[in-house]
């Protein structure tokens, strides 16, 4: 059972580079989302997804772009690479039942922009 | 003031000690609460949802006290590999948004 895949998991970009995040799960989710990790922030929500065709903005979606055309993947996209984008990137999927929520997260993309 | 806040630790204990944590959240209509284990260099999974009612798994006793907005968690007989950050989570807004504290890190020493 993959759960939540990620790739790469290891970017260097220059600035102004674009490049696309890649995610996927084989849970049959509706629910899909985009954090970064930055060290003293915690995680923060970029952008989410309530099912394929539905997005919807997080808490920092400046210089980001999603698009869901399956239940399956989530890609996220780097318009022109900053250094303040310099993070750690997650995905996650969300089972719901009722009012539980399990979140499962893929392993993450570590990336440096210069 | 951040919508989840946590002590960031480091909380040193030794093996088999109990430990603590708290957490506060300021938004009030918040329903449901978590709390996730991250180890370095990986990615955050569910430890255990806190209830109302209070909860306990094996080693792990989780609380939540809706009136003063916090919620806890309580390690007893610590163990090596209990060494993590320990990320406090609870819902907001539309579709129950994810709102993830920065975490409190747990070392557990021999």
């Amino acid at each position: 059972n993959a759960g939540v895949t990620q790739t790469p998991k290891f970017q260097v970009l220059k600035t102004g580079q674009s490049m696309t995040l890649q995610c996927a799960q084989d849970m049959n989710h509706e629910y899909m989302s985009w954090y970064r990790q930055d060290p003293g922030m915690g995680l923060r929500l970029i952008h989410y997804s309530v099912g394929a065709g539905i997005t919807d903005q997080g808490e920092v979606p400046n210089g980001y772009n999603v698009s869901r055309s399956t239940t399956e993947d989530f890609p996220l996209r780097l318009l022109s690479a900053a250094p303040s984008q310099t993070s750690v990137y997650f995905c996650a999927s969300r089972s719901e039942t009722g009012a539980y929520y399990e979140q499962y997260f893929g392993p993450g993309t570590r990336l440096t922009v210069t | 003031r951040k919508e989840v806040e946590q002590d960031p630790g480091p909380f040193n204990v030794p093996e088999g000690a109990t430990v603590a944590f708290n957490c506060t959240y300021s938004n009030s209509a918040s329903q449901s609460f978590f709390w996730y284990r991250q180890d370095c260099r990986k990615e955050p999974k569910l430890l255990m949802s806190v209830y109302s009612s209070g909860n306990e798994d094996g080693r792990f006793t989780a609380q939540l006290n809706r009136a003063s907005q916090y919620i806890s968690l309580l390690i007893r007989d610590s163990k090596l590999s209990d060494s993590a950050t320990y990320l406090c989570v609870v819902t907001s807004g539309g579709f129950q948004k994810l709102v993830f504290g920065t975490g409190t890190r747990l070392l557990v020493s021999p």
